[in-house]
């Protein structure tokens, strides 16, 4: 299985409270993604990142922040966190852009 | 835009009988790939099979092979002598390989049950 490590894998908290979720791999791989998972959404990527410093925005990329200052870590942030990010965050990672991406376990997140 | 299909919300199928789920998609990209993936009840997410748009061949691995039909852009998974294991959401997903970042698109899932 891809060395990936997500954190917290599960988190409550209030609203506008800042949250960040951390990806961690061991596999060193240049492409890393944050998904978020909704019913009836099936999965929507958030950022992604191809390279150290090197960060985009995704489909639904409002309200999210990434960083990424080493290879292994991929961070997301919720600046002021609302109930519409309540979800399931999935971090990927691929070697290339064209080889297959594989996942983290995920992160529940509950916003009240 | 590009965008993935999946019609069917939910499924059931016979143990050790051979289920289709189904996959259309939209591109005007000549250059895409194609996913599918599985997510048990334990909620993580488990690369089956992929499918390049140049490949000549349908993809298979193990007992899942994609149906591969580019000019009707669809790309079915074909699950061979269903398992109980295999009671899971299925996601198809599309990956346009002249944007250069691997983001991918997914389509919103099928449920499949496996009854004994």
């Amino acid at each position: 299985d891809a060395g990936i490590t997500q954190s917290p894998r599960h988190k409550v908290t209030e609203t506008g409270t800042p949250v960040t979720l951390r990806c961690h791999q061991t596999e060193n791989h240049r492409y890393m993604y944050w998904y978020r998972q909704d019913p009836g959404h099936g999965l929507r990527l958030i950022h992604y990142s191809y390279g150290v410093k090197d960060t985009d925005k995704g489909e639904v990329s409002d309200g999210y922040s990434v960083s990424r200052s080493k290879t292994e870590d991929f961070l997301l942030t919720l600046e002021s966190a609302t109930s519409s990010q309540t979800s399931v965050y999935f971090c990927a990672i691929s070697g290339t852009y064209d080889q297959p991406q594989h996942f983290g376990d995920g992160t529940r997140l509950s916003i009240l | 835009a590009q965008k993935i299909t999946q019609t069917q919300p939910g499924m059931f199928v016979q143990e050790k009988e051979a289920v289709t789920l189904d996959c259309t998609y939209d591109t005007s990209d000549p250059s895409y790939g194609l996913f599918w993936y599985k997510q048990p009840s334990s909620g993580e997410m488990i690369f089956l099979i992929y499918q390049g748009s140049y490949d000549q061949q349908n993809a298979t691995e193990g007992r899942y092979s994609l149906n591969f039909q580019k000019a009707r852009k669809s790309a079915n998974l074909v699950i061979s002598a269903s398992q109980l294991g295999d009671s899971a959401m299925y996601f198809c997903a599309m990956r346009e390989i002249s944007s250069n970042t691997g983001k991918l698109i997914f389509g919103q899932g099928t449920t499949l049950q496996v009854k004994p």
